[in-house]
């Protein structure tokens, strides 16, 4: 079973670019999650999609966008990178609550 | 604003021990708790969870409790090992049924 599945794995942009990171489940979980994991900050959360079609904003939301393109897939955005957004992005998805998280092994972004 | 705090120092024991990681929350009082146990470069993968009306769950050889009086969550290892090491986290979930993750306690268990 892959799980939750992250792409890419690394990372480097300039500040200004954008780009899309990838999550996508094959365990028909119906909620979706993105996470930033930042040294002495624990995991923050950006975005989530309680379900298919539908989107809200998270502790962290500035600076980013989502999309839940169907039930497996769910895309984060960076439209214009800052060295601020260097962080390791977690994909996580769930059965809803109260179900534990299933969490992708990562992406790691360094915006120079 | 919603707080979760874990012993913010590395917890050091020796093989065979038990361990015990405190996770203390403060300003809301959660329906569920989770842990979760995270190795270096990889996600966090669950472990255990357990429910407000729930003062203990155990699982093979970890053990959690749930003290909404004290606000206060703590999770045992037994005959802890080696293989054990890693960094733990706790999740409590908030009003709005999302997960708010402390930052981790290391644990590190020395042959």
């Amino acid at each position: 079973n892959a799980g939750v599945t992250q792409t890419p794995k690394f990372q480097v942009l300039k500040t200004g670019q954008s780009m899309t990171l990838q999550c996508a489940q094959d365990m028909n979980h119906n909620s979706m999650y993105w996470y930033r994991q930042d040294p002495g900050m624990g995991l923050r959360l950006i975005y989530y999609s309680a379900s298919e079609g539908t989107t809200d904003k998270g502790e962290v939301p500035n600076g980013y966008n989502v999309s839940r393109l169907n039930k497996r897939e769910f895309s984060l955005r960076l439209e214009s990178a800052a060295p601020s957004q260097t962080s390791v992005y977690f994909c996580a998805s769930s059965r809803g609550t109260p179900y534990g998280y299933t969490f992708g092994s990562g992406t790691r972004l360094t915006v120079v | 604003s919603q707080k979760i705090e874990q012993n913010s120092e590395a917890l050091n024991i020796q093989e065979g021990k038990t361990a015990t990681l405190t996770c203390n929350y403060t300003n809301y009082s959660p329906a569920y708790l989770q842990w979760y146990r995270q190795d270096p470069g990889r996600g966090p993968v669950f472990l255990l969870l357990i429910r407000e009306n729930e003062k203990e769950k155990r699982k093979e050889r970890l053990k959690v409790t749930f003290d909404t009086t004290l606000k206060q969550s703590l999770f045992h290892i037994t005959a802890s090992q080696p293989a054990d090491s890693a960094t733990y986290l706790c999740a409590p979930y908030n009003q709005g049924g999302k997960l708010i993750f402390g930052q981790g306690t290391e644990l590190s268990v020395k042959p």
